[in-house]
């Protein structure tokens, strides 16, 4: 079975920093896929970036960024230039295919300080 | 950009009553989940739905849910009798397969509070 943590409950940045935010992630199949989804205040799930486990390189999607170690099994999300949309919860999560079911994290509470 | 729709937004049920929660996926998926979210809480899958049959289940997914897809468009949630701890956020996701990263496309979700 898949497992993901996210040790951190809560995280606080100063607007225009760069944020990391950690997820690990335990698997026995060597195939897999990681994925980040925002949540808003508001509530609904939004798709911020996707690593695939035999992707080279490290997926960036504008601001977002993935630092994936497949050795540690972690894929950490990071925040350039945060802004003050940037507050919400932030899952981890991944599936062993597109099409299986998606194991999320804890989530951790990203605010953003002017 | 197509999307996930769900109805309603918000439901409120007394306890032991029938709920439906319905959901529009993106038009040319094929594959359909229910995932649900407790106040505070992680987002859990309760099932998925391919081919118009249950591909997979979770332990949460009991005989008091069912899914059905009634027509080409429309996926519904139904339970049965509701409980107090069935209030929480439930949102439909659906995935289409086109290319192997693409994500599961989330609708918006149904607050259900069950009083």
């Amino acid at each position: 079975a898949q497992k993901i943590t996210q040790t951190q409950p809560g995280m606080f940045v100063q607007e225009k920093e760069a944020v990391t935010l950690d997820c690990t992630y335990d698997t026995s199949d060597p195939s897999y896929g990681l994925f980040w989804y925002k949540q808003p205040s508001s509530g609904e799930m939004i798709f911020l970036i996707y690593q695939g486990s035999y992707d080279q390189q490290n997926a960036t999607e504008g601001r977002y960024s993935l630092n994936f170690q497949k050795a540690r099994k972690s894929a950490n999300l990071v925040i350039s230039a945060s802004q003050l949309g940037d507050s919400a919860m932030y899952f981890c999560a991944m599936s062993l295919s597109g099409n299986t079911p998606l194991v999320f994290g804890k989530g951790t509470r990203l605010s953003v300080i002017a | 950009e197509p999307e996930v729709t769900q109805t309603p937004s918000h439901q409120v049920t007394q306890m032991g009553q029938e709920v439906i929660l319905r959901c529009v996926p993106i038009s040319n998926h094929l594959y359909f989940y229910w995932y649900r979210q407790i106040l505070g809480q992680k987002v859990e899958f309760l099932v998925s739905f391919y081919n118009n049959e249950i591909s997979e289940k979770s332990e949460i997914f009991d005989d008091q849910f069912s899914v059905e897809r009634p027509d080409g468009s429309n996926f519904t949630l139904k339970i049965r009798s509701t409980k107090l701890e069935d209030s929480a956020m439930y949102f439909c996701a659906s995935y289409g397969q086109q290319l192997s990263n693409q994500p599961q496309h989330f609708g918006d979700g149904t607050r259900l509070s069950i009083l």
